[in-house]
């Protein structure tokens, strides 16, 4: 089987602290990950891409290091609008392999107080 | 927000009883996907679509079976709903050759 795994926290952090939080993964073979965001009792919304070279978009940045197998995300100067579930998602896709190859992570949760 | 839609949003059923769930997009997009979200677990994929009447099997199919006879929409039905499906159901929507999935709302289903 192949596991995602993420630290479910909370993660308490003040408002505008810096936050970072890892997502593991077990198949080498993984060919693309991503973060998605969610919101109580709303659906997961894509919050970027995990490029090889790591990218950034504002406040956020997302890193991969393959050697090791784990991908972060870290937020700077956190938001109270931040505060949300985040998912580690990755693609194990094999070679001719099928649509169904995305493996969610559970979830870290993230609260931001004032 | 990509123009996806679930319905119901709510449902409650009792135990033994069809369910039919519907998720309509307006993307045009060529795969779509039905998933179930549970405490303590991801989001695990029941079944996928990747065109008209091309369906397939995902991580948790048993008990569930779908059908696409059009693009836009996607349905999932509960054959004879049991307690263990009692869930919240997201479909979701990709454009072919990408693997960005974006979803819908979610339907909370209670199966008493």
């Amino acid at each position: 089987r192949k596991e995602v795994e993420q630290d479910p926290g909370p993660f308490n952090v003040p408002e505008g602290a810096t936050v970072a939080f890892n997502c593991t993964y077990s198949n080498s073979a993984s060919q693309s990950f991503f973060w998605y965001r969610q919101d109580c009792r709303k659906e997961p919304k894509l919050l970027m891409s995990v490029y090889s070279s790591g990218n950034e978009d504002g406040r956020f940045t997302a890193q991969l290091n393959r050697a090791s197998q784990y991908i972060s995300l870290l937020i700077r100067d956190s938001k109270l609008s931040d505060s949300a579930t985040y998912l580690c998602v990755v693609n194990n896709r094999t070679v001719g392999g099928g649509a169904d190859g995305l493996t969610f992570g559970k979830g870290t949760h993230l609260i931001i107080q004032p | 927000d990509a123009g996806i839609t679930q319905s119901p949003r709510h449902k409650v059923t009792e135990t033994g009883t069809p369910v039919t769930l519907r998720c309509h997009q307006t993307e045009n997009h060529r795969y779509m996907y039905w998933y179930r979200q549970d405490p303590g677990h991801g989001l695990r994929l029941i079944h996928y679509s990747y065109g008209v009447k091309d369906t397939d099997k995902g991580e948790v199919s048993d008990g569930y079976s779908v059908s696409r006879s059009k693009t836009e929409d996607f349905l999932l039905t509960l054959e004879s709903a049991t307690s263990s499906q009692t869930s919240v159901y997201f479909c979701a929507i990709s454009q072919q050759g990408t693997e960005t999935q974006y979803f819908g709302p979610g339907t909370r289903l209670l199966v008493l």
